[in-house]
């Protein structure tokens, strides 16, 4: 069965490196893990996603992920954070059907608070 | 290029009310998603659709939801008699034909709440 756990709140100060944790479990041997973050609107907006056969961590502007298959965890790295990074950013995993990565199976979120 | 849109962006009902929700898809993409996120917590895939064909709807209470897009385009999610749990936003989202989970495309949302 598919699981996506993240801690619920973090936070930070303008100009730092943010990291948010994910955990999660799959029996599959291709997947993908992505990221998105909510906006105050609902809108989720994709950040990155991480292919389970790329040994080398992905990056998008200032977004970096840090994964570690063995351990089924990864981590969304944000540097020079500012206030407008808070919201809630999302985990997520989509394992490989026969239809290609369609079907996302999300966490609960993690509420990031970055302060001037 | 317009976006996902939905309407409307909120309802308030009564239980045992009924509702529908409306979404119109990015032009070109085949793919649409319904997804139910309560409160605090993540998007939960209800249904989806290629075209006009429902690929899942194994997360779809069929007893009182139901789905169509039936010219494989915009689509209806509807909630005959609406329960408190059913509060929450319902997201739809499309992708292009095979784009894969990252390109999903998604919506504002219409947030619901039942009393």
């Amino acid at each position: 069965a598919q699981r996506v756990t993240q801690v619920q709140s973090t936070g930070s100060s303008q100009w730092g490196e943010v990291t948010l944790d994910c955990s999660y479990e799959t029996s599959e041997y291709s997947y993908l893990i992505l990221w998105y973050r909510q906006l105050f609107s609902g809108e989720m907006v994709f950040l990155i996603y991480q292919p389970s056969f790329d040994t080398q961590n992905q990056r998008s502007g200032h977004y970096s992920v840090v994964f570690q298959k063995s351990f089924k965890s990864i981590s969304l790295v944000i540097s020079a954070s500012q206030p407008e990074d808070s919201g809630t950013y999302f985990c997520a995993l989509s394992e490989l059907s026969g239809y290609g990565n369609e079907k996302i199976t999300f966490g609960a979120g993690t509420k990031l608070t970055i302060k001037p | 290029e317009a976006g996902v849109t939905q309407s409307p962006r909120y309802a308030v009902l009564q239980e045992g009310q009924a509702v529908s929700f409306w979404c119109d898809p990015i032009s070109g993409h085949d793919t649409l998603y319904w997804y139910q996120q309560p409160r605090d917590q993540g998007p939960q895939l209800l249904v989806y659709f290629r075209d006009e064909a429902v690929i899942d709807n194994s997360q779809l209470p069929s007893d009182r939801f139901s789905a169509v897009r039936p010219k494989g385009t915009n689509s209806t999610l509807k909630i005959q008699s609406a329960k408190q749990g059913d509060t929450a936003t319902y997201l739809c989202a499309s992708s292009f034909p095979w784009g894969g989970a990252y390109e999903q495309y998604f919506g504002p949302g219409t947030r619901l709440t039942v009393l």
